[in-house]
């Protein structure tokens, strides 16, 4: 049983570039999250949906955005990246909106 | 809100008891508890939820105040294992996710 799976685990995009990181889970959670985790700040929300077609703003959405179109599936995308966006990125889901949060491995982005 | 943890930090020797304190300023519906390893991802610990329960596995347990809006982990007789951060995530009834504390630093020393 695979979880929740991130892709890439790396990368360093040079500053303007855009990219997805990608998130696909197995369980059949209608609720995934992304975060983002600096050091000494903990995790801040970026975005998070309830079930396909349907996504909301988190604390930190500025600079990325979501789509979901499945249930599995749940990418996050970042146009011109900045390297206040360098950063670890979680992805996670819950089969309820209150329960146990299953995170990914997490995605390090490098923004030079 | 972000929710307060404390201490930032405690250093402890194996066998040790240790107690983290959470403590947000919102009423909660509940609070969770994650512990993660260095260069890991947060693994869920417990969740207790309004009504003032404690819950506990192993050697962890935890309490919730409802009415203090605080919730403190407490590890007893701690282990190697132990060591890592721990963090606290407050949710207020919607299905916006949690809220996480900053963390706290444990090293259990032999």
């Amino acid at each position: 049983n695979a979880g929740v799976t991130q892709t890439p685990k790396f990368r360093i995009l040079k500053i303007g570039q855009s990219m997805t990181l990608q998130c696909t889970q197995d369980m059949n959670h209608n609720y995934m999250y992304w975060y983002r985790q600096d050091p000494g700040m903990g995790l801040k929300l970026i975005y998070y949906s309830v079930g396909a077609g349907i996504t909301d703003k988190g604390e930190v959405p500025n600079g990325y955005n979501v789509s979901r179109s499945t249930t599995e599936d749940f990418p996050l995308r970042l146009e011109l990246a900045a390297p206040s966006q360098t950063s670890v990125y979680f992805c996670a889901s819950s089969p309820q909106g209150y329960g146990e949060l299953f995170f990914g491995e997490g995605s390090r982005l490098t923004v030079l | 809100q972000q929710p307060v943890q404390s201490p930032q930090a405690v250093i402890l020797r194996e066998g040790e008891d240790a107690v983290i304190n959470c403590s947000s300023s919102k009423a909660l519906y509940s609070v969770h508890w994650y512990r993660q390893k260095h260069g890991e991802a947060p693994v869920f610990l417990m969740i207790l939820l309004k009504g003032g329960e404690q819950k506990g596995h192993d050697k962890i347990s935890a309490s919730f105040n409802e009415k203090k809006q605080q919730s403190s982990l407490y590890l007893t007789a701690s282990q190697l294992s132990y060591s890592g951060t721990y963090f606290c995530g407050t949710e207020r009834g919607g299905a916006d996710g949690l809220t996480f504390g900053k963390g706290t630093h444990l090293i259990i020393q032999p």
